[in-house]
């Protein structure tokens, strides 16, 4: 059974730029949520997707964005970028009331 | 608001000795209470998750925590380290189930041989 699936692995992208990670939940799964992981931090939660809706969203500027298909994979869109986006983007997928499961993430690099 | 505190950044244990990773937690609700590790490059593993049932609860590889709602603790424990312990270590808290995931700012566990 494939748990999460996440892609790109690694990315380097420049100043100004806009960037596409895609998440493939758990099968079964129809809850997608995303984190930013600085180095050296805990995750933050940015937001969560649930039957093609935003249900919640963390203290991130609209410059993230996201899209959840029928299929419940997902999308995390940054426009913008900037150096202090670069981070490990971490795709988490759950089915209440069960727990989640973590994707490997997306290494961003923004120089 | 919900919040967690990991009280050491770093702690090293020797081969075969306990392992203490300390985390204290703050809610307004009855919290869900997790410990994830993640080895380098890797994504996040359940350890083990509290959810309003037996306070002491076990988990995969030996782990478990206490729940101690007096102390607003949740400690992780091991009796004995292995080489493969060595990761980082995050404590969680959840306001209910399905809700984001608060994480601490994570402790790195090392063992020595």
């Amino acid at each position: 059974d494939a748990g999460v699936t996440q892609s790109p692995t690694h990315l380097i992208k420049t100043r100004g730029q806009q960037v596409t990670l895609r998440c493939s939940p758990k099968s079964g799964h129809d809850t997608v949520s995303w984190y930013q992981q600085a180095l050296g931090q805990g995750p933050q939660f940015i937001f969560q997707y649930y039957e093609e809706e935003e249900r919640q969203r963390g203290n991130f500027p609209d410059r993230f964005s996201g899209h959840q298909y029928p299929n419940y994979s997902s999308e995390l869109n940054v426009n913008a970028l900037l150096l202090g986006d670069s981070a490990l983007y971490l795709c988490a997928s759950s089915l209440e009331p069960y727990g989640y499961t973590f994707g490997s993430g997306t290494r961003l690099t923004v120089v | 608001a919900q919040s967690v505190t990991q009280l050491d950044s770093h702690v090293s244990v020797s081969e075969g000795t306990p392992v203490l990773l300390r985390c204290n937690y703050s809610s307004s609700y009855s919290p869900s209470l997790f410990w994830y590790v993640q080895h380098p490059n890797k994504g996040l593993q359940l350890l083990l998750k509290y959810t309003s049932a037996a306070t002491l609860v076990k988990g995969i590889n030996g782990f478990e925590a206490e729940f101690k709602k007096s102390e607003t603790s949740f400690h992780l424990t091991k009796p004995s380290a292995h080489m493969s312990d060595a990761a980082e270590y995050f404590c969680v808290v959840s306001s209910n189930q399905g809700g984001k995931l608060i994480f601490g700012q994570g402790t790195e566990l090392s063992v020595k041989p």
